[in-house]
């Protein structure tokens, strides 16, 4: 059971917009840890996706952002596009695990 | 082009000890944290913990805390991640990868070590 929760799949047609949820507690988001997001495509590493609860990296597309608000995380992405398909995490820190790391169980996303 | 590079997978029984690294380049490593990170097969991202070179301040995620060692020797800017005594339910990919603070993001990723235990 992960300390985030995120929904298991979401699936979307192409060009819709979607939106991956993350849901944490007052010991973790809600404690004002930055969320963080990464994008894992099959059976590669992890790429970050957005750091900063908002931010973007350099060479991410702007159809991603994310967003923050109390215990819970949001990514969206619009304009989906078959490339999309893949694993999305979120990612924050919890002081009640001695200020460690946590990851949310991961969202496959489908595109129809 | 800051990279880091993992090195290869390995296949060990349980009971044998292991000990695979990450290799820092195009950065100061002693001024970034490094974190290990683990995925079983079919499952999602665990974080397990993270080392500033610079110092050896350690920290480890609880499930993880005297499970394994992480060190590192910035001569050679190679972090390591190593077990004393594997279990089959060590089978994973371990990947490594940077952060600028203790908190923040991780960015970049190492490629991922694949460790197999079985008898």
């Amino acid at each position: 059971q992960s300390v985030l929760t995120q929904p298991p799949s979401v699936s979307g047609a192409p060009g819709q917009r979607v939106t991956i949820s993350c849901t944490g507690s007052s010991s973790n988001i809600g404690a004002g840890y930055d969320v963080h997001w990464y994008q894992q495509l099959p059976g590669t590493a992890p790429k970050l996706l957005i750091y900063g609860n908002n931010n973007r990296p350099s060479g991410v597309p702007d159809r991603f952002s994310g967003s923050k608000s109390g215990t819970s995380a949001s990514l969206a992405i619009t304009g989906l596009q078959a490339e999309d398909e893949a694993d999305y995490y979120c990612q924050s820190y919890d002081s009640s695990l001695s200020g460690s790391g946590v990851f949310g169980g991961g969202t496959k996303l489908t595109v129809l | 082009e800051v990279q880091l590079v993992q090195s290869g997978a390995e296949v060990k029984k349980p009971g044998e000890s292991l000990k695979i690294s990450c290799q820092g380049s195009g950065y100061s490593f002693t001024n970034y944290w490094i974190g290990w990170v683990r995925q079983m097969p079919g499952k999602g991202l665990e974080w397990m913990g993270i080392i500033y070179p610079g110092d050896s301040d350690t920290r480890y995620s609880p499930s993880f805390q005297g499970q394994v060692t992480i060190s590192a020797d910035k001569s050679i800017s190679t972090a390591y991640l190593q077990w004393g005594s594997l279990k089959a339910s060590d089978t994973a990919m371990y990947y490594c990868a940077r952060q600028t603070s203790s908190i923040n993001w991780f960015d970049p990723w190492g490629q991922g070590t694949l460790v197999t235990v079985s008898s």
